[in-house]
């Protein structure tokens, strides 16, 4: 069946860094996009963006423009994000998730929990 | 904010219909899916392109989407539906706010 597991929990600190992982498993991986998605504490589901895994085209929601990087690996069928310059406000569950057309998301990662926290 | 518009709380009797809204400016116009997220875990998508289910989501559930309005009914509610619901579309243009609502908890009474 279709996976998408990612990389374990992390305690970042303001400014930092973060690089989440999504591998996927047991589907054509050229075949669909990757997209993540997160959520706040006690919050909703927050769009992030999207990365074609067919040829790298990246749509990026406004508000992580220029903080965010989405890539693929696809000799490891593996996808990343990368937010750049962490404040407490971006501490969240992550998740990646298989976008297929039209623009929906049918199979998801588990989550990766990031703790921003000085 | 989302410019999608979910009542952020709907609360039905076991075996009774929940019905959740999603509003929207001509939400009509798009395709519009639905996931249920409950606590702990991953979102699970229930509903996509407005009316079609993925294999293994009961047929209790179902979904309509008629101008600016997206539905998602529940028949014969069971306490396992007890769970956060959340539209999703996809806007290809300004800032992607509307991609999804604000989420629904519906609580089986």
């Amino acid at each position: 069946q279709v996976q998408l597991v990612q990389s374990g929990a992390e305690v970042k600190k303001p400014g930092s860094s973060l690089k989440v992982s999504c591998k996927t498993s047991n589907y054509r991986f050229f075949d669909y996009g990757i997209t993540w998605v997160r959520q706040a504490p006690g919050q909703g589901l927050e769009w992030m963006g999207w990365i074609s895994a067919y040829n790298g085209k990246l749509n990026y929601a406004q508000k992580f423009q220029g903080r965010v990087t989405m890539t693929t690996d696809t000799d490891t069928a593996t996808g990343y994000l990368e937010l750049r310059s962490l404040t407490f406000d971006d501490t969240a569950v992550y998740y990646c998730a298989r976008v297929r057309a039209p623009f929906y998301f049918d199979y998801w990662g588990q989550g990766t929990l990031v703790a921003v926290s000085s | 904010s989302s410019v999608l518009t979910q009542p952020p709380s709907v609360s039905v009797a076991p075996g009774k219909t929940a019905t959740i809204t999603c509003g929207g400016d001509n939400i009509g116009t798009k395709s519009v899916h639905w996931y249920q997220q409950k606590p702990g875990q991953a979102p699970v998508l229930v509903i996509y392109s407005d009316t079609d289910r993925p294999s293994g989501i009961p047929e209790r559930f179902s979904g309509s989407n008629s101008r600016n309005t997206a539905t998602l009914t529940i028949s014969r509610v069971e306490a396992a539906d007890e769970a956060d619901y959340y539209c999703q579309v996809w806007a290809d243009s300004g800032d992607h706010r509307e991609v999804f609502g604000g989420g629904t908890k519906l609580t089986v009474l």
